[in-house]
């Protein structure tokens, strides 16, 4: 069965710093892999995702992820976080099945900024 | 353009009362989730459908039960409410297969119960 781990709980970073939050996935096949992210009292908005290709992924407001199949990895980054990055954020790993696909979730890192 | 759409958006129920969560998509996506959200625990996945009358447990799928009556409505129920349940409900929803696009979620149900 698949799985996901996000090692940080908790990052706190300063505004213009760069980021980096760790997501481990655990699946037998080629997976895809998503990034959401989460504003307080808000639903989920999808960053980036990658299925095959280039394994460095690009995203929306200035983040991108690397897939690493050796380290079984997808870790989101952005070379300067600003104030309003600070969310949740959720890797995600989806499998394929025959007529649906099942998205788990993993626990989430929460960032806070400061300034 | 409504997207997924939740109701209630709150509710607080006594312990061993039941309700239903609604969730209506509005993108003609085959696929359909329900999730929870709880403090430290991430999203989890309770139940989700692959097309009208097909539902499939997820990682929590005890005391839930779920309804796809047609493409657009997929339904949470809760036939005896407990405290552990008290969490945020998230519905989402995606076209097949999931490469081609991405989950879509709604705003949330907030639900304690009491």
């Amino acid at each position: 069965a698949q799985s996901v781990t996000q090692p940080d709980i908790h990052i706190t970073v300063s505004e213009g710093a760069s980021l980096e939050l760790r997501c481990n996935y655990s699946y037998g096949a080629t997976p895809y892999l998503f990034w959401y992210v989460q504003s307080p009292g808000q639903g989920l908005q999808l960053l980036l995702k990658y299925f095959s290709g280039d394994t460095l992924v690009q995203g929306i407001k200035g983040f991108e992820a690397e897939f690493k199949r050796s380290q079984s990895s997808f870790n989101l980054r952005k070379p300067s976080v600003h104030w309003s990055d600070a969310a949740e954020y959720f890797c995600a790993v989806g499998s394929l099945s025959y007529n649906t696909d099942k998205l788990i979730f993993g626990t989430g890192t929460r960032l806070q900024v400061f300034p | 353009n409504a997207g997924v759409t939740q109701t209630p958006k709150f509710q607080v129920l006594k312990t061993g009362q039941s309700m239903t969560l609604q969730c209506a998509q509005d993108m003609n996506h085959n696929s359909m989730y329900w999730y929870r959200q709880d403090p430290g625990m991430g999203l989890r996945l309770i139940y989700y459908s692959a097309s009208e009358g097909t539902t499939d447990k997820g990682e929590v799928p005890n005391g839930y039960n779920v309804s796809r009556l047609n493409k657009r409505e997929f339904s949470l129920r809760l036939e005896s409410a407990a405290p552990s349940q008290t969490s945020v409900y998230f519905c989402a929803s995606a076209g097949f297969p999931l490469m081609n696009t991405e989950a879509f979620f709604g705003q949330g149900t907030r639900l304690t119960v009491v």
